[in-house]
């Protein structure tokens, strides 16, 4: 079993949708970032989450500590925002941890316009 | 320069050769790592620097792989005698430092590796 789960592996959406990516982990973590990977390759940071919620633009990040759980919303999808979303865990007691990261696989997303 | 560059953006090379592949981090950032994305695959660590701190190695795949990280800024990541195996991207990655709410990593472009 992975240590990062990701859900669903592929996604697809009408522009307009409101958009739900889950990541769930199984390690003590310190923090869990949410990664966008564009089409091109190149990889942006979106958040980083230790615990409750985060907002950027259309965005919302949300993490459950206790349930080993983060989800990533897309409000009023749009065809640019098609990419590979990716969480990935710092494993570790905050300000002790290790510093690599742990990612999952991916979700594909596809907003169709 | 304002982001993450590495060099060069592709290599090509022939199985047994030896590759060096560069990261230029962030200036001021003290955390750097490498991961590399191989082709259909995720994401997987390599290694990570933390200032003058010995480097967490302990995502290489093997003794083939090295890095080094020269006056805290540059890194260099050697593949020695490449395999096809080798063939991937390898990112680089660098933080403001490891711990504490500045630890967004700020990822490179990216060195697509072709190992023929």
């Amino acid at each position: 079993k992975n240590e990062v789960e990701q859900s669903p592996q592929n996604l697809t959406a009408q522009e307009g949708e409101f958009i739900t990516i889950n990541c769930s982990y199984s390690v003590g973590i310190s923090a869990l970032h949410w990664l966008q990977q564009h089409p091109g390759g190149g990889i942006v940071s979106l958040f980083m989450l230790s615990s409750g919620k985060k907002k950027h633009g259309r965005l919302i990040a949300t993490i459950n500590i206790q349930e080993k759980h983060s989800s990533l919303h897309i409000t009023a999808s749009h065809p640019r925002d098609s990419a590979v979303y990716i969480c990935a865990v710092r494993i570790g007691n905050y300000g002790g941890s290790q510093g690599n990261l742990i990612f999952g696989k991916g979700t594909k997303l596809s907003v169709k316009p | 320069g304002a982001g993450v560059s590495q060099s060069p953006s592709n290599k090509v090379t022939e199985k047994g050769k030896d590759v060096e592949l560069r990261c230029d981090p962030i200036s001021g950032h003290t955390a750097l790592y490498w991961y590399r994305q191989s082709l259909g695959q995720g994401l997987e660590f390599l290694i990570y620097f933390q200032g003058n701190s010995a480097p967490d190695k302990s995502g290489l795949p093997s003794d083939r792989f090295s890095a080094e990280r020269t006056g805290g800024s540059v890194s260099t990541l050697t593949i020695q005698r490449t395999q096809q195996e080798d063939s991937a991207v390898y990112l680089c990655a660098s933080s403001l430092r490891v711990s504490g709410a500045t630890d967004t990593q700020y990822f490179g472009p990216g060195t697509r590796l072709t190992v023929l």
